[in-house]
């Protein structure tokens, strides 16, 4: 079974641009969540997806957004790019449903610098 | 305050021997859950063990045990008999609730093993 696919794995921007990441969960996953992990902050939760609606979102400006498609594939976007937004962008998947561990399945990360 | 609190910022142990890291947490919602993830250098979370907050055994796995303090609102992750593949960050975190998937994350702890 497929483990979540995160691409791109590393990607350089400038002050200013904006970048989409993206994020294909395991297969029959219906929830896709995205943290930013920085070494000052630690892992912060930006914002869950399930059935292609957002069901939770962290404290983060409104500069970060996500969508999720009908096969459950994720992107999230970041405008205006600031250079404390250089992080490692994690992508996690779940079932989603209620009751259970739930535990989140993670992609290995998108790492973005920003210059 | 931090939902989530690792006090150990570094631990090193003897190849073979156990060591504990701690985790404390916070919260007033009846229903959560605490997990443990291993991150290595690579960079993939790896889940590692659930506790449920009902659940009245601790949880085990494999050489992954989870010491639930629950009056005491502790999580501990014990690994037996390290090998030199354990060393890695290891994240505690925890769930509030059974619906949503907004993970509270500590700061992590880096393991050591010492051949």
């Amino acid at each position: 079974k497929a483990g979540v696919t995160q691409t791109p794995r590393y990607l350089i921007k400038t002050r200013g641009q904006q970048v989409t990441l993206s994020c294909s969960p395991i297969s029959g996953h219906r929830s896709v969540s995205w943290y930013q992990q920085t070494p000052g902050q630690g892992l912060q939760f930006l914002f869950e997806y399930f059935s292609e609606t957002q069901r939770n979102k962290g404290n983060f400006p409104g500069r970060f957004s996500g969508r999720q498609f009908s096969n459950s594939r994720s992107e999230m976007n970041v405008s205006t790019l600031e250079l404390g937004d250089s992080a490692l962008y994690l992508c996690a998947s779940s079932l989603g449903a209620s009751g259970g561990p739930g535990e989140l399945f993670f992609g290995e990360g998108s790492r973005l610098t920003v210059l | 305050a931090q939902k989530i609190t690792q006090t150990q910022p570094g631990m090193f142990v003897q190849e073979k021997e156990a060591v504990t890291l701690d985790c404390t947490y916070d919260t007033s919602d009846p229903s959560y859950g605490l997990f443990w993830y291993k991150q290595p250098s690579s960079g993939e979370m790896i889940f590692l063990i659930y506790q449920g907050s009902y659940d009245q055994q601790n949880a085990t796995e494999g050489r992954y045990s989870l010491n639930f303090q629950k009056a005491r609102k502790s999580a501990n992750l014990v690994i037996s008999a390290s090998q030199l593949g354990d060393s890695a960050m290891y994240f505690c975190a925890m769930r509030e609730g059974w619906t949503g998937n907004q993970f509270y994350f500590g700061t992590g702890t880096s393991l050591t093993v010492i051949p």
